[in-house]
């Protein structure tokens, strides 16, 4: 299974919205709706943002949202914040689990 | 709240084995799924199996299929990864995690990670 891809980086000032694309294939991310994304520090373990495509775990902030649309999935941050710059990366499930690529999201 | 607490760091002779462990502390070891995941040096996260302690099945990703063996100790709420055949693109940060339920349903999705094990191949 090939992972999933993403832009290698995106950035926006704050205050500023941004959206991460994953892309995948009708044998994962299209063909289920188990995508999530996750957050990851430097030096720290990712922590889980959204869950099956746009459902938030409890403590995310609700400026993160996530959709999907055939093979691609995305993430916005809207009113982006300093500690918001971190790496991204989404995973799909479809009896096994794969990742994107990530993407470092840097704020200016 | 569930806590994943994670052996430390290994280093490792190229050929030689490792086994990383998991402990579960503050909750319900048994019925959750726990996954393996690892990260190399500046690179993204890659999954590597994962097991249902409750039943003692596990399953691989392929890449991995023969060279690793992921158990648990259900007496002391432990996950072990065991990884053979060590080489130098084994270098990498070994993650448990655990998978996901909400009402009673498994999301895909991992909700609480370990802290993270350094385990370096060299010779």
């Amino acid at each position: 299974q090939s992972a999933l891809t993403q832009p290698r980086s995106v950035s926006g000032s704050p205050g500023q919205s941004v959206t991460i694309s994953c892309t995948g294939t009708s044998s994962d991310v299209g063909g289920y709706n188990y995508v999530s994304w996750y957050q990851q520090h430097p030096g720290k373990a990712p922590k889980l943002m959204i869950y099956d495509v746009s459902k938030r775990p409890s403590g995310v902030p609700d400026r993160f949202s996530g959709s999907k649309s055939g093979n691609t999935a995305s993430l916005t941050i809207s009113g982006l914040q300093a500690e918001d710059e971190a790496d991204y990366y989404c995973c799909s499930y479809a009896g096994s689990y794969v990742f994107g690529t990530g993407t470092k999201v840097t704020v200016l | 709240q569930v806590q994943l607490v994670q052996s430390g760091a290994e280093v490792k002779k190229p050929g030689s084995s490792v086994k990383v462990s998991c402990k579960a502390s503050g909750g319900t070891f048994s019925s959750y799924t726990i996954s393996w995941v690892r990260q190399a040096p500046g690179q993204g996260l890659e999954w590597m199996g994962r097991i249902i302690p409750i039943l003692g099945i596990a399953n691989y990703a392929q890449k991995f299929q023969g060279r690793v063996t992921i158990t648990a100790d259900k007496s002391t709420s432990t996950a072990y990864m065991e990884l053979s055949s060590l080489r130098s693109e084994d270098t990498a940060v070994y993650y448990c995690a655990r998978d996901q339920v909400v009402d009673k349903i498994i999301t895909g999705a991992f909700d609480i990670w370990g802290q993270g094990t350094m385990v370096t191949v060299s010779s």
